[in-house]
């Protein structure tokens, strides 16, 4: 079983639905959990962290997670084509800075 | 946000040669660095961590002697590919956590090399 792992799409949404990007991990033990977006040919960007049980919300942007699923998700509202890129979602294992990451979920916004 | 710089953004380098891509934070400190590598439409893998003042910590199947790590100060990690290949041509990125709290890695923008 992989560390962290994501469907890796391509996910479609049409111009101002909601995506939903999940991601699943190993680890039961890790406290700590982060979406990055990459847009193709730059380097990931942080756009959510998220510590705790429950959804975090920052503008379009809602995580959620579930530690006793060993889930997290990330929801995008209002989807723009700016939002298409690949979304990688990472897990901190045993809080010390062992970041591991998924393979990335595409996602693909038309307008 | 915090900012990590590499530098350079870009190399074209002959086969056989070293390069050197430098990775610095320039609003935080951090005792450890990590170093990925990507290539196209790959997902990120971890190379390398660094470490400062001490010896970097290498993934499996990463050759330490042909990938030279140093971490000589807070802001400052260095990794040298050497007698660079053409399979060598990827994205390599590196990141830094800003706190240990938090855990937030922060990525440089990435050094695309390109081995001829």
């Amino acid at each position: 079983q992989k560390e962290v792992e994501q469907n890796s799409g391509p996910l479609s949404v049409p111009e101002g639905a909601i995506a939903s990007l999940n991601c699943t991990y190993s680890d039961r033990g890790s406290q700590s959990f982060f979406w990055y977006r990459q847009y193709s040919g730059k380097s990931p960007e942080l756009i959510m962290s998220i510590y705790s049980n429950g959804d975090k919300e920052d503008g379009r942007f809602t995580a959620q997670l579930n530690k006793a699923s060993q889930y997290v998700s990330l929801l995008i509202r209002d989807s723009q084509p700016s939002d298409s890129a690949t979304y990688l979602c990472a897990v901190n294992m045993n809080n010390n800075n062992d970041m591991r990451f998924g393979a990335g979920t595409r996602l693909t916004v038309k307008p | 946000g915090a900012v990590v710089s590499q530098h350079p953004s870009w190399v074209i380098c002959k086969s056989g040669t070293s390069v050197k891509i430098e990775c610095r934070s320039l609003d935080f400190q951090a005792t450890t660095m990590f170093w990925y590598r990507q290539f196209p439409k790959q997902s990120l893998m971890l190379m390398a961590t660094s470490n400062e003042g001490s010896k970097a910590t290498y993934e499996q199947g990463v050759e330490k002697d042909k990938f030279l790590i140093n971490h000589a100060s807070l802001t400052l990690s260095t990794l040298t590919v050497t007698s660079a290949h053409p399979e060598d041509s990827s994205f390599y990125i590196c990141s830094a956590p800003r706190d240990r709290v938090r855990n937030e890695q922060f990525f440089g923008p990435g050094t695309r090399l390109t081995v001829l």
